[in-house]
């Protein structure tokens, strides 16, 4: 059973435009967590949420944690080629330490 | 910060052998580790939660005996794949959690069984 469910799964645009990844579940998390993921490699996180309704940006990135903290988002704005990766969300159940991912969107940018 | 070190990065075996994947936090203590799985184009999975001195917690569909988990010290978690066969393939992440400063993730373990 997927918890957390991701989208789009799949996203290839031109360099310079915007674009949203979604990520919704209908359990309430403590915390989500946004990682990007280079291929051989482990994820590296990007951000954390915590709060309902609360907003973080890094650089182009705008990260948002939905008031119900049940879902998330993230934006890039002017998408470079450098942000094509493999983009995960995570979340932190309150009843638990464990950390479940979204099935990841795999980005590209093409210049 | 803190780093996670996992070794090997990548084994191949014969299929019937076992394989050890070990997890070290560097330079901080870990009660707790995590094990992943991730195949190609796909998500992590967790596998199990390792704890320091008690047995593993696996998750639902996942082999205890076919993935011993040992997590004798602070500092080291083992992932041992027994008997392993080609549908083990696969790459595993172990991950750690320092405090406050959250989740901290090895650099993976590409396991090919031939």
């Amino acid at each position: 059973t997927q918890l957390l469910e991701q989208s789009p799964q799949f996203l290839s645009i031109q360099e310079g435009e915007n674009l949203t990844v979604y990520c919704n579940s209908s359990s309430v998390f403590s915390s989500l967590q946004w990682y990007r993921q280079e291929p051989g490699e482990g994820p590296v996180l990007l951000v954390t949420v915590v709060t309902g309704g609360e907003v973080k940006k890094l650089k182009r990135l705008t990260f948002q944690f939905g008031d119900a903290r049940k879902d998330s988002s993230l934006h890039i704005t002017a998408a470079q080629p450098g942000d094509t990766g493999l983009y995960l969300c995570a979340g932190i159940h309150r009843s638990a330490q464990k950390l479940v991912f979204g099935q990841g969107t795999r980005l590209t940018i093409n210049p | 910060g803190a780093v996670v070190s996992q070794h090997p990065s990548w084994v191949i075996c014969k299929s019937g052998t076992s394989v050890k994947i070990e997890c070290r936090s560097l330079d901080f203590q870990a009660t707790t580790m995590f094990w992943y799985r991730q195949f190609p184009k796909q998500s992590l999975m967790l596998m199990a939660t390792s704890n320091e001195g008690s047995k593993a917690t696996y998750e639902q569909g996942v082999e205890k005996d076919k993935f011993l988990i040992n997590h004798a010290s602070l500092t080291l978690s083992t992932l041992t794949v027994t008997s392993a066969h080609p549908e083990d393939s696969s790459f595993y992440i172990c991950s750690a959690v320092q405090g406050n400063y959250g989740y901290t993730f090895g650099s993976g373990t590409r396991l090919t069984v031939v």
